[in-house]
């Protein structure tokens, strides 16, 4: 079964600070994107990747980066941490043209 | 601009009852469009898609959901819901591809055994 490992699955961070969430996928998926979560505003991609060291700006990429090192890894890193940044954040993994998303658990980020 | 619109933030409901999760959404092209399930705590998990043919489709543990091309809608529905059912539903779409998915606000389901 397809798999998408976050990590860490929660984090305290001090504002100003870098944070960087990691995620792993075993699905030999090209596709993967990171999603914030915030309540009552449902998903929002922040930034995707659709090949090995490239990334995309997805929606709302002010203030994040991304990298793709590899097919299976895609992280995101907050170089400077705010406290509007506290959410929780999804990775997800798909494949072009099967249009179904394979998501992680997701990493709780609180910024103090 | 692709929107979702779910209509109902909060559904809640008796176990075996029936139930309709609204999803509206507006695009001008060819779409796909589906559903999510996140339980407390958890990432999200499938559970059914539409992209063309027979406007109802089946998806896991007895959901199934009707496009409407007219009402620009997809409401997801099951005849009989179960207390392990509550959960946040969310309704998506997405033009194919790589490209964005859209999600709704969510609609969070309680049953009540």
């Amino acid at each position: 079964e397809a798999a998408v490992t976050q990590s860490p699955r929660s984090k305290v961070a001090v504002t100003g600070g870098k944070v960087t969430l990691s995620c792993h996928q075993t699905n030999n998926h090209d596709y993967m994107y990171w999603y914030r979560q915030d309540t009552g505003h449902g998903l929002r991609l922040i930034h995707y990747s659709y090949v090995a060291d490239s990334t995309e700006k997805g929606d709302i990429p002010d203030g994040y980066k991304a990298s793709r090192p590899s097919q299976e890894n895609f992280s995101l890193i907050l170089e400077l941490a705010s406290l509007s940044q506290t959410a929780v954040y999804f990775c997800a993994s798909s494949n072009w043209g099967a249009e179904t998303l394979y998501f992680g658990s997701g990493t709780r980020l609180t910024v103090l | 601009t692709q929107t979702v619109s779910q209509s109902d933030a909060h559904v809640t409901v008796f176990e075996g009852d029936s139930v309709e999760l609204r999803c509206n959404y507006s695009y001008g092209g060819s779409i796909y469009l589906s559903w999510y399930i996140q339980h407390h705590g958890r990432g999200l998990q499938f559970l059914l898609k539409y992209y063309s043919g027979n406007p109802v489709v089946q998806g896991v543990n007895g959901f199934k959901a009707e496009f409407s091309k007219s009402d620009s809608s997809f409401h997801l529905r099951k005849a009989s819901v179960h207390w392990s059912d509550s959960a946040v539903y969310f309704c998506a779409v997405s033009a194919g591809g790589y490209q964005n998915f859209y999600f709704g606000k969510g609609t969070s389901l309680t049953v009540i055994p």
